[in-house]
Parts: C-alpha cells; structure tokens; sequence
C-alpha cells in the first residue's frame, strides 16, 4: 500500500524551515527519502531503518517513528536548491534494502528568495 | 563512477507499435528495478531483477510489458500494441542488493503515444 505523504505542497521563503511527514498503514522497517527536480531523476537523500538512529545529510535529517508507522524529513534554513519534490518510498517486503520501494505520491517544495 | 544510463530519453510512437528501452545499470550492482512515473505521482513499481533472475512483478504489469536481463547487466523493457494509457516516464534504478542500499535512478525514457 502506498504511503501518505503530507503537506501536497509548501511555498518557502530562503532560511525558512519544513517537515514533510510520510506514514504508512502497514508496518514499516525502513522509508527511503528521494528528491526529484522537474526532468530530472530522482535523487537518493537518506535511508531511515527501524530501530535506527536520526539521519542527516548537509541540513535535512529525517527521524522514523515504528509506533507511529511515520517518518519525517526535516530541511532547515532551506536553500533555492531545495527546492523539488520530495518522496518517500517504502520496502515492499520485510527484506529491507533488497526489495522494490512503494512511493508516495509526493510533496512538492518551492523555495523563494 | 558512471551513473544509471537509458536509452532513448525519449520515445514517441504510434498507438499499437512495440517500443523497447534499455537501462545499464552501475555497473557493480546486481539488482535492477523498473518504475513508471506518471505526472505529479510517485515512481510506480513495475518489476526487478537479481543478476539475470526476474524476482518480482506488479501487477501493474501487463501481458503487453515484458523485461529481461540476459547477462545479469543490461536490462530491456518492452511494451506491444501500446496503449494511450502506456504514456509515462520509465524509471530504471539500481543498487548493489546488500541490505539497507539505496537505489539509484537513471534520468528516465519519456514515452509519448500519438
């Protein structure tokens, strides 16, 4: 089951901050977050894994709640080249990192200056 | 390092022709995946492979699709008798199959059906 992403979309001025919250109905054991820009691939940013601590890549973290089924990226002081869609992807399967991702449907950022 | 390559980056055919894509993944990556991205959804899971084996179908999967990965290196996508509906960007990804490995995403073949 595909993963429910929140806000759809957010409109950012440069320095602001954003939480992009993914959550599943299914249990999860890993959300695998992606940038994608207009055109372009989508990008790999981080690997959140059940159990595992706060990840962080340059000022976006992401934290993962098994309770919750829930996890959420966290982008601070946001930078024009922030900006894109955001995904999260979950496992098909309990084999985490081996199987094909399910993909929510997106949140769209937009930062100005 | 080269990234994830498909050939063509676009593609634009009749309704009802065949059209084949070709992704070469990283090359010391053992898993391929393919997706289907329609616009402001989500990549859509389609089918993956380990080395030559086909794992995994979506259901999304139809009998017209079909993909294989002879050698364990490049993979091939190919859809007959397309559909208007077929129209989308196919995503090919790659990773080296240890756990907890992300995917890596090639820039797509954008298919147009007239």
């Amino acid at each position: 089951q595909q993963p429910v992403q929140s806000p759809q979309a957010v409109i950012l001025r440069e320095g602001e901050d954003a939480v992009i919250n993914c959550s599943s109905s299914k249990a999860l054991y890993s959300v695998h977050w992606y940038r994608q820009k207009h055109g372009e691939a989508p990008v790999f940013l981080m690997i959140l894994l059940k159990g595992g601590e706060q990840k962080g890549h340059e000022k976006i973290s992401a934290s993962f709640n098994e309770k919750k089924q829930q996890s959420s990226l966290y982008l601070t002081a946001s930078q024009l080249s922030y900006s894109g869609t955001y995904f999260c992807g979950t496992p098909t399967g309990m084999d985490t990192g081996r199987r094909a991702l399910t993909f929510g449907s997106g949140t769209r950022l937009q930062v100005q200056p | 390092d080269t990234g994830v390559s498909q050939d063509p980056r676009h593609k634009i055919t009749k309704r009802g022709q065949n059209v084949t894509f070709r992704c070469d993944p990283i090359s010391e990556h053992n898993r391929l995946y393919w997706y289907r991205q329609t616009l402001g959804q989500g990549p859509e899971f389609l089918t993956y492979f380990q080395n030559e084996a086909q794992l995994e179908k979506s259901r999304l999967l139809s009998d017209r699709f079909s993909a294989e990965r002879p050698k364990g290196s490049f993979s091939t996508l190919e859809i007959q008798r397309t559909e208007q509906g077929d129209s989308a960007m196919y995503l090919c990804a790659s990773s080296s199959g240890r756990l907890n490995q992300p995917q890596h995403f090639g820039d797509g073949t954008r298919l147009s059906i007239l």
